[in-house]
Parts: structure tokens; C-alpha cells; sequence
């Protein structure tokens, strides 16, 4: 089946310094990828579609200067958290489809702590 | 009210139970269904993806679509305390590049 891979699986970084964290579809080709933000005991909250060689989407309320998505081919995409503080401590996970008619497949997230 | 609705639990049953989870939706625009189940700090898993009403069945696992009463369900049967997880309701009204609108998820603890 399909298989989305998310790294690194945990990270934790200073106040004020940036962290990448990759998206990469394996085994098919992804146009889209959405990238969420999960908090304690709640549910996925969006906060960008990214598109093959196009600006990502951004939520209503997301910074886009702050996350930065670079979806630079079919299987890749990014998400740097530029300036990171201590609020922006979270779960990130992203999702791709393989098509039309397939539901989405998760990556395993990525744990950012900034200290 | 909010665009899907699924009651959070907790819920807790014995092993061999047959657990039932729900959500409803007042968007008529969505046309495509699935149950994710996601283990703590863990990515959620695609358990079933279905487009059109009545019921498909995956193992112990049977989702049901009811559209004129915008209302799934997930049954699982058998349940085995490696179910224990958050469930999570999602649907969309379109294809591979429309977002997902997730319910809230429900917190299932199977005892053994």
C-alpha cells in the first residue's frame, strides 16, 4: 500500500533557530500534500496544502512566513518552521492521496520541542 | 454547529466486544468517507475509505455510510485490546486535492 515517510520522527531544537522536517511519498506520486498541527488529546488541525511546483495554501490563521512549505517535486515536500519558539512545540504530520479515488495516507509526525 | 460531530468518549469496553463509532456531518458536499485510527504520538492509519452509502467490510472492521441522514459508522468486532487508539472520522466533498474535515476522534480502551 501506500507509504507516506515523515523525518525526523522527533526533533528538538533553541528559541530562534529554524528546523526542516521532510515529507516523502515512496511508492506513488503525490500533486498534493497537506501538512497538520495536532495538540495534546485533540484533533488534526490544517495548516497548508501543498502543491507540486505551485505556493502552498495556507489556513486561515497560519503565518506562511513562519512555515515554510517547498513542495519541489512529486514525492517531496517540506515544511520548515523558521524561528521556532516555545508555542510552536507540537505534532506535525503530513498527508498525501494517490489519486482520485484513494483516501489519504499519514506520515508517522514529527515531534518538535523548542527549548 | 460544527461540520462534523463525533463524540470524543472516552469509551471503554471488554475484549471481544463489538464497538460501534459514529459521526455525523451537515455538509451535503461530502462524498467521501474514511476511519483513521491513530496510536498515541503516532500518525493516523487508514482503516476504511468508502464513497458511497451502505456498508463495506475489511475483516472486523465494517464501515457505514448513510447519506440522506449524513451520518457513518465504524463497527469493529472482535475487538482486541491492540484496537485500544483514537478513531477519527474524516470525509471530503472532492478529489485527491481537497482537504479532509476530521471529527474530533474517540478515545477506545479495549480491556483485556
Amino acid at each position: 500500500g501506500a507509504v507516506v515517510s515523515q523525518h525526523p520522527s522527533r526533533v528538538i531544537c533553541k528559541s530562534g533557530t529554524s528546523v526542516k522536517i521532510e515529507c516523502r511519498s515512496l511508492d506513488f506520486q503525490a500533486t498534493t500534500m497537506f501538512w497538520y498541527r495536532q495538540f495534546p488529546k485533540q484533533s488534526l488541525m490544517l495548516m497548508a496544502t501543498s502543491n507540486e511546483g505551485s505556493k502552498a495554501t495556507y489556513e486561515q490563521g497560519v503565518e506562511k512566513d513562519k512555515f515554510l512549505i517547498n513542495h519541489a517535486s512529486l514525492t517531496l515536500s517540506t515544511l520548515t518552521v523558521t524561528s521556532a519558539h516555545p508555542e510552536d512545540s507540537s505534532f506535525y504530520i503530513c498527508s498525501a492521496a494517490m489519486g482520485t479515488e484513494d483516501g489519504y495516507t499519514f506520515g508517522s509526525g514529527t515531534r518538535l520541542t523548542v527549548v | 454547529q460544527k461540520e462534523v460531530e463525533q463524540d470524543p468518549g472516552p469509551l471503554s469496553v471488554p475484549e471481544g466486544a463489538i464497538v460501534s463509532l459514529n459521526c455525523t456531518y451537515s455538509n451535503s458536499a461530502f462524498q467521501y468517507f474514511m476511519w483513521y485510527r491513530q496510536y498515541s504520538r503516532k500518525g493516523p492509519e487508514l482503516l476504511m475509505y468508502t464513497y458511497s452509502s451502505g456498508n463495506k467490510e475489511d475483516g472486523r472492521f465494517t464501515a457505514q455510510v448513510d447519506k440522506s441522514s449524513k451520518y457513518i459508522s465504524l463497527f469493529i468486532r472482535d475487538s482486541q485490546p491492540s484496537d485500544s487508539a483514537t478513531y477519527l472520522c474524516a470525509m471530503k466533498s472532492g478529489g485527491s486535492n481537497y482537504k479532509l474535515t476530521f471529527g474530533k476522534g474517540t478515545l477506545l480502551t479495549v480491556n483485556p
